[in-house]
This record gives structure tokens, C-alpha cells and sequence, in this order.
């Protein structure tokens, strides 16, 4: 049970590249989320999945897309590179609804120059 | 949604009891309490969450008053290892889902 994976663990880009970044969970979770860390900050939600099939906006989804694969599978796309999206990225899951605690992968460090 | 506030950062000694206290005045009737640890280079852990009063486990305790205005993160008798950031979060639901707000945390610093 590996719980939460994220690849790569590291990346640099220049800017107006695009890439992909991978989430995937073996916790039969329904809800999985993405988020981004800047140095010294809290982390912010970039967008969330409630179930397989739905996609939803969370408080900085500007630059990114996603896409819920299956339900193991949570998708982080940047299609044009940026230097402000230089951060530390994070993939979640949970089990859904109100409350649930979430388990975290261990992160994607991205370097935008 | 349910802002929190809570010290930018602490200092501790080894076998000392640690309480941080995170305030969140606009809590919504149905919100959960959480509190989550994170080390460097790593995504954060859940600790313990709770409703109201007090929750235990083995790690921590959270107290919560009537008013659920505020509450306090107890970790008894900490150590090093303890050094991290702490996040109280308030769960936030739309449709039924969770969508977690995170502040800056508090950085809890224990020296020897």
C-alpha cells in the first residue's frame, strides 16, 4: 500500500513549456486534490476532484488544467510555463465529504526559468 | 469561509507541553476542526481533528471551547522530532465536499 505517489520529484521548465504532473492513489479514495506550496507559505488549493468523472476549481486554478483519470488518477497539467508557478506541488486524497482527513504524496518540486 | 489564525511561529524545550491555539471566528455550524503536521520536504500528516470539547489520541489533544471560536493543539512532552510546521484547518464544504483552506501554520521549534 503505497498510499499517495506524485512523479516526478523534480522538474525544471523554461518558461512556455508544458508538462504534466502525476498523482495517483491506491486508497480507493473518491476525492483527491492538487495543491501548491510557496517557499515560507500555507498551501493553497489549485483544484479538486469530489468523485471520478468531476473536476472542480479551487482557490488559484489560473495556468492549470486537470484531468480525474479513474479514480485512482488525478492529473496536474501546466500548458504554458510561468516563473510564478515555481513551487512545491502536492497531490491529496480523501475518502469524500465533509471533514475527511486527507493524505498527502510527497511532492513535486517545479522550477519555472 | 472560515479564516484561521494561529502564531507564526514557537519555541519549546524537550519534555515540555506544547499549545498552540488557532482562532476562527467565522466557523460554520457544520465545520470540522483539523490540525495537520508537516516536516520539510514532505506533505502535510493529518494529527487529529474534532467538533467540539476535547479529542485525544495518541500523538495529541484538541480542546475546543463552547463558542468553537478557538482551539488549542496539545502536544505533551514533545522532542525534537516534533520540529514542524502545524496547520489548523477548518473544513469548508461545497456540494457535499471537502475543500481545506490552509494558513501559514505555526513553526514549532523544540531544542534539546
Amino acid at each position: 500500500n503505497a498510499g499517495v505517489t506524485q512523479t516526478p520529484k523534480f522538474q525544471v521548465l523554461k518558461t512556455g513549456q508544458s508538462m504534466t504532473l502525476q498523482c495517483a492513489q491506491d486508497m480507493n479514495h473518491n476525492s483527491m486534490y492538487w495543491y501548491r506550496q510557496d517557499p515560507g507559505m500555507g498551501l493553497r488549493l489549485i483544484y479538486y476532484s469530489a468523485s471520478e468523472g468531476t473536476t472542480d476549481k479551487g482557490e488559484v486554478p489560473n495556468g492549470y488544467n486537470v484531468s480525474r483519470l479513474n479514480k485512482r488518477e488525478f492529473s496536474l497539467r501546466l500548458e504554458s510555463a510561468a516563473p510564478s508557478q515555481t513551487s512545491v506541488y502536492f497531490c491529496a486524497s480523501s475518502v469524500g465529504g465533509r471533514g475527511e482527513t486527507q493524505y498527502f504524496g510527497p511532492g513535486t518540486r517545479l522550477l519555472v526559468l | 469561509l472560515a479564516k484561521t489564525t494561529q502564531p507564526i511561529s514557537m519555541d519549546s524545550y524537550e519534555g515540555q507541553e506544547v499549545n498552540i491555539t488557532c482562532s476562527h471566528n467565522n466557523i460554520a455550524t457544520n465545520d470540522y476542526i483539523t490540525w495537520y503536521q508537516q516536516f520539510p520536504s514532505q506533505g502535510p500528516r493529518f494529527i487529529i481533528q474534532g467538533y467540539k470539547t476535547k479529542v485525544t489520541n495518541e500523538v495529541a489533544s484538541l480542546f475546543i471551547p463552547a463558542d468553537r471560536k478557538s482551539s488549542t493543539l496539545s502536544l505533551p512532552r514533545v522532542s525534537l522530532s516534533d520540529t514542524a510546521v502545524y496547520y489548523c484547518l477548518v473544513g469548508e464544504a461545497s456540494g457535499g465536499y471537502n475543500k481545506l483552506i490552509f494558513g501559514a501554520g505555526t513553526r514549532l521549534a523544540v531544542h534539546p
